[in-house]
């Protein structure tokens, strides 16, 4: 079945540290991914996605690219700050059908010490 | 654009007893997601409601149910509660169409806690 494997946490990064959270995904057709955040006490943000193959997802300094060939995408940013301490949840979904059923990986916490 | 709003925030029940959560997506959005959020499961999907019908069901027992009004808000019932049932239930909405460009937006989440 369709399924998404992320890193396993907690990563500590110190303040301007570059970030690398690995995600690699399953699917039996075209998903698209996408990837999501959650800060403390809050419920899941969109933080950025992409379609189709080659894509490049970015928003707020971080990025990812919809890697076929490998069945990656991995979320980077050159530079993080406290503020980006969170939960970053990777996901797909896999259209051809009428559904919205997103598809989560499990989830790793970033903290970032100042 | 309000976002997704749900109620209540926090619920404490017992073993036993039933709980209605309650979903209000955007305006405009026909769809609505459910999806329980636990530390030893992760993030799983429950069910998704479209033009009040049920168009999508994970894999959880019948105890889970819900529904859609004609104006697009949704209730989740949980009955005969169990501790395992302790979570995070967040909602989703999006316009609802098929296609690849079909964002969903995530209200707050209700946490419950089953004692």
């Amino acid at each position: 079945g369709d399924s998404v494997t992320q890193m396993e946490g907690p990563v500590t990064l110190s303040e301007e540290a570059f970030l690398t959270i690995n995600c690699t995904y399953t699917a039996t057709g075209y998903p698209s991914l996408f990837w999501y955040v959650q800060y403390p006490g809050e419920g899941l943000q969109l933080l950025l996605k992409a379609t189709k193959a080659d894509d490049k997802g970015s928003n707020k300094g971080f990025e990812a690219t919809y890697r076929k060939e490998t069945t990656s995408f991995h979320l980077e940013k050159g530079s993080v700050q406290v503020s980006d301490s969170a939960v970053y949840f990777c996901a797909l979904i896999v259209y051809g059908g009428a559904t919205n059923k997103l598809i989560f990986g499990t989830g790793t916490l970033l903290a970032v010490q100042p | 654009k309000a976002g997704v709003t749900q109620t209540p925030r926090y619920l404490i029940k017992t073993r036993g007893q039933q709980v209605t959560l309650s979903c209000s997506p955007i305006s405009g959005h026909r769809s609505v997601s459910w999806y329980q959020q636990t530390p030893g499961q992760g993030l799983q999907f429950l069910f998704e409601y479209f033009s009040e019908t049920q168009r999508n069901k994970g894999n959880f027992p019948g105890r889970f149910s819900g529904r859609q009004f004609s104006n697009s808000r949704s209730e989740m019932n949980v009955s005969t509660l169990e501790l395992g049932d302790s979570a995070l239930y967040l909602c989703a909405s999006s316009l609802g169409s098929s296609g690849r460009a079909n964002e969903q937006f995530f209200g707050p989440g209700t946490r419950l806690t089953v004692l």
